[in-house]
């Protein structure tokens, strides 16, 4: 089974903090990917990696930047926190050759006070 | 406009019942199209994949693409109360890396 690990399941920070949120693959997928999911709104794509060191800007990249240094691992970085950065957060990953497929973690409720 | 749009519910139905989910959309690039499952305080997990138009199957589920009326539907019959979730519409074009979701359904099946 695929599966994918963020770092936490909860997370609060206050207004101006940067923030790591971390997701780890253990299917030695290529394609990883951060969401951020609202109400009302769905999933907003804000990052792509299609390879280590390799990134695409999604719908929504302001106020964030990724990292990625092994291909298992994509960070998601909020260089200074705001509030309307408070959301669910989900990484996914999928294989070469196909997005489509894609395998979810289990989310980080992150609240920015 | 979105590009996707799905009925936000929610949709309660009783156990046994066929349930009937759809989204709209309005690119036509579309190719891919995918049905995902969310139960509360997880991440969404693939239930159905199809490409292009046409039916699939998968047990209690079938996935129904009409690429020209730019209308997909999830039926699930024989509806059970493990099946309450939201579940997300999903597609992307080919040769695109980014899938567009829609803002999902919730299902409540009532024993």
């Amino acid at each position: 089974d695929v599966k994918v690990t963020q770092s936490s399941r909860y997370l609060v920070k206050r207004t101006g903090e940067k923030v790591f949120l971390e997701c780890v693959q253990d299917m030695d997928h290529e394609n990883m990917f951060w969401y951020r999911q609202d109400p009302g709104l769905g999933l907003r794509l804000i990052y792509f990696s299609y390879d280590v060191k390799m990134k695409e800007k999604g719908d929504i990249p302001e106020g964030y930047s990724v990292s990625r240094e092994k291909k298992e691992r994509f960070s998601l970085i909020l260089e200074s926190a705001s509030t309307n950065q408070t959301s669910m957060y989900l990484c996914a990953s999928s294989p070469v050759g196909t997005v489509d497929e894609q395998y979810f973690g289990p989310g980080t409720r992150l609240t920015v006070t | 406009q979105k590009e996707v749009e799905q009925d936000p519910g929610p949709l309660s139905v009783p156990e046994g019942a066929i349930v009937s989910l759809n989204c709209t959309y309005s690119n036509s690039a579309f190719q891919y199209f995918m049905w995902y499952r969310q139960y509360s305080r997880k991440g969404p997990e693939l239930l159905m994949y199809t490409y292009s138009s046409g039916n699939k199957e998968d047990g209690r589920f079938t996935a129904q693409v009409d690429k020209s009326s730019k209308y997909i539907s999830l039926f699930i019959r024989d509806s059970q109360p493990s099946d309450s979730a939201t579940y997300l519409c999903a597609m992307s074009p080919t040769g695109g890396f980014k899938t567009i979701f829609g803002a999902g359904t919730r299902l409540f099946v009532k024993a």
